[in-house]
């Protein structure tokens, strides 16, 4: 139990186009669902937290206009990279936590954007 | 100050010996502590979460110090396939609150 999918799992695209990845709860219902970035050799960076059914919390430094998210259900948050730039390219990661209150996060198999 | 510091290795270590990993963080009202695990190019793993009182698994042990702010993993009788990063987290507000990673700490088992 507690997997989490993203979609698509390596997307590459040229720069100024917009990228959309989601992420889905296969087997278990999350009202919040957290986007992390990772740059090569640097750790998990949070980017953003997703409620559903209300606005993203955006962390300090993240640009709430570049990086959309929505999260229309508790299965499903999507983040959208628009315009990308080749400094956007990073491994893209989300996770979820279920609604049971655990402390867990069970996270997703990342998404590796290449913006050319 | 980075918000939790890991020594990032790479530890090279025989298989069958004792390896530990020291991490210290910077909030101390941080509330939840894990170890996870990474294997190259993909997702992060928990491993087991970090109790007050020190907790056990298998080969893993793990402590937690809140007065010192520091959080350690120790590995007994390593595997190859303990070969890894190893990221220690803290979650800082107990609620909603996304994780805060370390940079991570590479193992490596060698044969």
């Amino acid at each position: 139990g507690a997997v989490v999918s993203q979609h698509p799992s390596w997307v590459i695209c040229k720069s100024g186009t917009s990228v959309k990845i989601e992420c889905r709860s296969l087997d278990f219902q999350a009202t919040t669902m957290f986007w992390y970035r990772q740059f090569p050799k640097q750790s998990l960076m949070l980017m953003a937290t997703s409620n559903e059914g209300s606005k993203a919390t955006y962390e300090q430094g993240v640009e709430k206009d570049k990086f959309l998210i929505n999260h229309a259900s508790l299965t499903l948050s999507t983040l959208t990279v628009t315009s990308a730039h080749p400094e956007d390219s990073s491994f893209y990661i989300c996770s979820a936590k279920p609604l049971s209150g655990i402390e867990t996060q069970y996270f997703g198999p990342g998404t590796r954007l290449l913006v050319l | 100050r980075k918000e939790v510091e890991q020594d990032p290795g790479p530890f090279n270590v025989p298989e069958g010996a004792t390896v530990a990993f020291n991490c210290t963080y910077s909030n101390s009202a941080s509330q939840s502590f894990f170890w996870y695990r990474q294997d190259c190019r993909k997702e992060p793993k928990l491993l087991m979460s970090v109790y007050s009182s020190g907790n056990e698994d298998g080969r893993f042990t793990a402590q937690l110090n809140r007065a010192s702010q520091y959080i350690s993993l120790l590995i007994r009788d390593s595997k190859l396939s303990d070969s890894a990063t190893y990221l220690c987290v803290v979650n800082p507000g107990g609620g909603a609150d996304g994780l805060t990673f370390g940079k991570g700490t590479h193992l490596i088992i060698q044969p």
